[in-house]
């Protein structure tokens, strides 16, 4: 079957930086992408990755590792307005974008 | 300017009933989305359209059906509403299909059925 594992909750202090881990498992797999959802918000693409590797988009920056079926998202200097929930997502070989359960990110001051 | 617009933003409707959200991208994307969103908040696919062409048609109950007039309108229409269909709906739209994609999200549709 096709899956996405993240943890669903991460509470860090502002400033610091966090790591939101996600293991995936499916047949066909083309690439890896993050999104960000605010409470009654919609989800925004963050990024995408498509080979091993970090690749690094201002305070954010995502790994993947396809021979480990895992990636992560790396937020750095954490923000309040970085409190919402994260979406790791794969598109599959029928290119169906697929969703993890997503993580919700708890900035404290 | 919204690049995608989903009407309306709320809808509470009766058991029974049959509703229409309508979807409007300006982006001029080939693939159109709807996705729905549970309480906690897990995103599944339920439809995919490009160029107007149904290419993704998840096991969802046949209640459901897309409709598109255009490239640009992809509307969900609901027949017979259950108390299991409340939840976020979210139109999307994406440039092509392909893998590296990146789907731009509508605001949603919150619907309540009581």
């Amino acid at each position: 079957g096709q899956s996405l594992e993240q943890p669903s909750e991460v509470t860090a202090v502002e400033g610091a930086i966090v790591q939101i881990n996600c293991t995936y498992q499916t047949s066909g797999f083309y690439g890896l992408s993050w999104y960000q959802q605010h409470d009654g918000g919609a989800p925004t693409f963050l990024s995408y990755n498509a080979l091993d590797g970090l690749e690094e988009t201002g305070r954010f920056s995502s790994f993947l590792s396809r021979s480990d079926s895992y990636g992560y998202l790396l937020l750095q200097e954490l923000q309040m307005k970085d409190s919402a929930s994260y979406f790791c997502a794969f598109m599959d070989s029928s290119y169906k974008l697929i969703f993890g359960s997503g993580t919700r990110l708890l900035v404290r001051p | 300017d919204t690049a995608v617009s989903q009407t309306p933003k709320y809808l509470v409707t009766q058991m029974g009933n049959d509703k229409s959200i309508k979807c409007e991208q300006n982006l001029g994307h080939d693939t159109m989305y709807w996705y729905k969103q549970d309480s906690k908040k897990f995103l599944k696919i339920m439809f995919s359209y490009n160029n107007k062409e149904l290419i993704i048609n998840e096991t969802v109950p046949n209640r459901f059906s897309p409709k598109s007039p255009d490239k640009a309108h992809l509307n969900l229409h609901i027949n017979s509403l259950e108390l299991g269909d409340s939840a976020v709906y979210f139109c999307a739209s994406s440039q092509d299909s392909g893998p590296n994609t990146e789907a731009f999200f509508g605001q949603g549709t919150r619907l309540t059925v009581v």
